[in-house]
């Protein structure tokens, strides 16, 4: 059971440049985030879905896009990458259900230059 | 919405010693879930204890228990019996009751040293 799988774990890139994130589950969890975390900020919600074909904003969308084509896989866009995206981004999944646990990938750290 | 404060930006404690990490809340809610999580320098997110809102008794996990009050929106994590493996950033953060589909909310996090 690999659990949540985040490629790659590191990137450097461009100003300018666009990249995806990768993110997929094998728990069949209906519900996938995205999250990035910057030195003293905690995590920020940047995407979410509960679902295959929907999702929604969280609190840092700008410059990011996401979709979500099948249960598994929920891929985060860089459009055009600037210095301000320098972070670490971490993908998680969990059920539908009410009282459970949030299942967090090994996160990427990204740096742009 | 909801917020989650995490006052304490690092703390320390020696081997062996208990230490209580603070975390408070905000929300007009009245069910929900909190929640500890570790990330060790590997990383990694690590779930370390739960508490449903509509429970009244502490969570318990092993070293790891918390100090729930709801009233003051309160929520701290005691770490008793301190190991050199529990030296982390420890995140509390919240999630609502009412709606399925809701994130996680997070705190800044804490910092935690251990001294041998």
């Amino acid at each position: 059971n690999a659990g949540v799988t985040q490629t790659p774990k590191f990137q450097v890139l461009k100003t300018g440049q666009s990249m995806t994130l990768q993110c997929a589950q094998d728990m069949n969890h209906e519900y996938m985030s995205w999250y990035r975390q910057d030195p003293g900020m905690g995590l920020r919600l940047i995407h979410y879905s509960v679902g295959a074909g929907i999702t929604d904003q969280g609190e840092v969308p700008n410059g990011y896009n996401v979709s979500r084509s099948t249960t598994e896989d929920f891929p985060l866009r860089l459009l055009s990458a600037a210095p301000s995206q320098t972070s670490v981004y971490f993908c998680a999944s969990r059920p539908g259900r009410m009282n459970t646990e949030a299942f967090f990938g090994q996160g990427t750290r990204l740096t742009v230059v | 919405a909801q917020t989650v404060t995490q006052s304490q930006p690092e703390m320390s404690v020696q081997e062996a010693e208990t230490v209580t990490l603070s975390c408070t809340y905000d929300t007009s809610e009245s069910d929900y879930y909190l929640f500890w999580y570790k990330q060790p320098p590997s990383r990694q997110m690590i779930l370390v204890i739960r508490q449903e809102a509509y429970k009244q008794q502490n969570a318990t996990e092993n070293r790891f228990s918390v100090n729930f009050q709801k009233a003051a929106k309160s929520f701290s994590l005691k770490i008793s019996d301190s190991q050199l493996g529990d030296a982390a950033m420890y995140f509390c953060a919240y999630r609502s009751a009412w709606l399925q589909n809701t994130p996680l909310v997070f705190g800044k996090g804490t910092r935690l040293s251990v001294i041998a």
